[in-house]
């Protein structure tokens, strides 16, 4: 089975500080996603890799920035969090031409 | 610009009774489909997706959906819904040069026992 995992499933931050959100798989994807996920606007999409050192701006990327060192780890950044990034932040991970996603559980940020 | 739109945002049904959730998209061509499921406080789930071919797909957790290209709709269905089918359903839709799903705003279920 695919495992997609995500450092923290429940964090709290201060605004302004700086947020590491971190996703990791084992099947060896090329592609990796990082989602949000809003009440009454589904799953918007944050940043797109798909390849070490390669990433994509999605529909939402202000506020944001991602790092993929590594295949198998997509970081999630928040340079300086602020109250409107509280949400859930959902991870997926995917072969590239196949487009199935396999998704992490989701790490549910709240900045206060 | 292509968008997933899921007209109903909650539905609730009584345990046993058929379910159809409704699913359409604007894509000039015909995109590849996809239903996921999300329980409480978990990711999404693939419950099943069309590609090509046969326009009736059968996923798990005894779900179906049916494509119509004329009416540019995927919904998804059950005969018989059961407890445990309470959760929250995504359509999305990839376009075929990117492997980019882009999700509709989700319908969230609620069954009566």
């Amino acid at each position: 089975d695919v495992k997609v995992t995500q450092s923290s499933r429940y964090l709290v931050k201060r605004t302004g500080e700086k947020v590491f959100l971190e996703c990791v798989q084992d099947m060896d994807h090329e592609n990796m996603f990082w989602y949000r996920q809003d009440p009454g606007l589904g799953l918007r999409l944050i940043y797109f890799s798909y390849d070490v050192k390669m990433k994509e701006k999605g529909d939402i990327p202000e506020g944001y920035s991602v790092s993929r060192e590594k295949k198998e780890r997509f970081s999630l950044i928040l340079e300086s969090a602020s109250t409107n990034q509280t949400s859930m932040y959902l991870c997926a991970t995917g072969t590239s031409g196949r487009r199935e996603l396999f998704f992490g559980e989701g790490s549910r940020l709240t900045v206060l | 610009a292509q968008s997933v739109t899921q007209p109903d945002i909650h539905i609730t049904v009584s345990e046993g009774a058929s379910l159809e959730l409704r699913c359409n998209y604007s894509y000039g061509a015909t995109p590849y489909l996809f239903w996921y499921v999300q329980s409480p406080g978990q990711g999404l789930q693939l419950l099943l997706k069309y590609f090509s071919g046969d326009t009736l797909v059968q996923g798990i957790k005894g779900f179906e959906a049916e494509f119509k290209r004329s009416q540019s709709s995927f919904n998804l269905r059950k005969p018989s819904v059961h407890w445990s089918d309470a959760a929250e359903y995504f359509c999305a839709v990839a376009m075929y040069n990117t492997d980019k799903l882009i999700f509709g705003t989700g319908t969230r279920l609620q069954v009566f026992p």
